[in-house]
This record gives C-alpha cells, sequence and structure tokens, in this order.
C-alpha cells in the first residue's frame, strides 16, 4: 500500500530552528513537495524534490533521500507566523500527490 | 503567475439543496485539476481527478451523482454538491496542474468553506 507517514505535532521555539521528518512508501516515485498550510486557508507550495540532497530556499530547507524513502523539512531562525501545518507529499507513478496526514508546528515565543 | 481562484469562497445553504463551486486557472492552461476536501485537523482528500474534456475520475467511497465534476475548458472546472448534507458541510480545495511545467507540482486556489444547515 502507499503510506506517507509524518509526526501529528510539533513545538518550537521562536528563533530557534525545526526539522520535520517524512517518510513515504508509494508505488513508484516521481518526487517530493512539502507544503505549508495555515488554519482556514489552502495549502502552499514550499518545496520540491526529485533527487537526493538537500535544496536551500531561504529560511526553508528539504532534503531527500530515496533510498531511505525519506524527507526532512527543516526550518531556521523560526518567527510565530511560521505556526502552520506542514504538508509532506509523494507523487506516485500515476503521478497523483500521495498526501500525509501533516505536522502541526507550534511557534513559542 | 499560476494562480488558482475559486469561487465562492464561503456558502452557507439549507439541506436539500445544491452548491456549485467554480475553480479557475487565471494565467495557464491546466489540463488536469484536482477536487479535495478537507476536515477539520485533517489532510487533504483526493476526491476526484477531472482532465479537460473527459469525464473525472472518482476516488473509492465518493459518491460521482453526488459530486458532479465538469471540466469544460483548460481553465475552469466546476464542483457541483447535489443535495447537500449537514455531513457535506467541509473545506473543498481545488488545485490544477499547469501543462507547461515539466513536474508535477498542484497550485492550489483558496478554497471554499460550506456550510449546510
Amino acid at each position: 500500500g502507499q503510506n506517507i507517514d509524518q509526526p501529528t505535532e510539533m513545538t518550537a521555539t521562536e528563533g530557534a530552528i525545526v526539522q520535520i521528518n517524512c517518510t513515504y512508501q508509494t508505488s513508484g516515485f516521481n518526487g517530493l513537495f512539502w507544503y505549508q498550510q495555515h488554519a482556514g486557508e489552502a495549502p502552499t507550495f514550499l518545496s520540491y524534490n526529485v533527487l537526493d540532497g538537500l535544496e536551500e530556499k531561504g529560511r526553508f530547507s528539504s532534503f531527500l533521500s530515496r533510498s531511505k524513502g525519506y524527507s526532512y523539512l527543516l526550518l531556521k531562525e523560526l518567527q510565530m507566523k511560521d505556526s502552520a501545518s506542514y504538508l509532506c507529499a509523494s507523487v506516485d507513478s500515476n503521478y497523483q500527490l500521495i498526501w500525509g496526514a501533516g505536522t502541526k508546528l507550534i511557534i513559542k515565543p | 503567475g499560476a494562480v488558482v481562484s475559486q469561487h465562492p469562497s464561503r456558502v452557507i445553504c439549507k439541506s436539500g439543496t445544491s452548491v456549485k463551486i467554480e475553480c479557475r486557472s487565471l494565467d495557464f492552461q491546466a489540463t488536469t485539476m484536482f477536487w479535495y476536501r478537507q476536515f477539520p485537523k485533517k489532510s487533504l482528500m483526493l476526491m476526484a481527478t477531472s482532465n479537460e474534456g473527459s469525464k473525472a475520475t472518482y476516488e473509492q467511497g465518493v459518491e460521482k451523482d453526488k459530486f458532479l465534476i465538469n471540466h469544460a475548458s483548460l481553465t475552469l472546472s466546476t464542483l457541483t454538491v447535489t443535495s447537500a448534507h449537514p455531513e457535506d458541510s467541509s473545506f473543498y480545495i481545488c488545485s490544477a496542474r499547469d501543462r507547461v511545467y515539466s513536474y508535477n507540482e498542484q497550485f492550489f486556489g483558496p478554497g471554499t468553506r460550506l456550510t449546510v444547515l
């Protein structure tokens, strides 16, 4: 079966660094997305990885290891506005997005 | 670029009525559009995938006669919730895939919050 696992909730302090992990098992693999979703709003694109390694984009970075079926999203210099849910989604062999349940990130001052 | 609009953003209706939600890609052509629903504190649930000019493909457990999807053009897809009931109250989100992009990013609309009384 197809499965995406990520922690349900994480808490971090403003200004700190947090890493949100995602493991996936999908039939075929055509990349992995990270999306940010604030409460009551639609998801917004953060990153896309299809090759192994780290992609850095400002305060956010995303890492992929295809052999391990593993990705993480790294958020640096956390700000209060980063409080949101972070969704991991893998693209399967049919080019469908398989979504994780999301990780709710709570930032404390 | 890659903007998707959704209308209406909020709708409240009586039980038994039908509600139509529009999803438009404003600055690109979307060969494929997706319809999701999301319950509070839950992840996105794909309801159906629609390709322009053809019938939508519904996910298991989604009633195609209740959730009518039309994708008549490369920039517009509609979802009609027929004979809505309170359990249909949810956040409905559409997304669109740009035919030009070589990978599979989906651009999301802002969502429609449906409340059925």
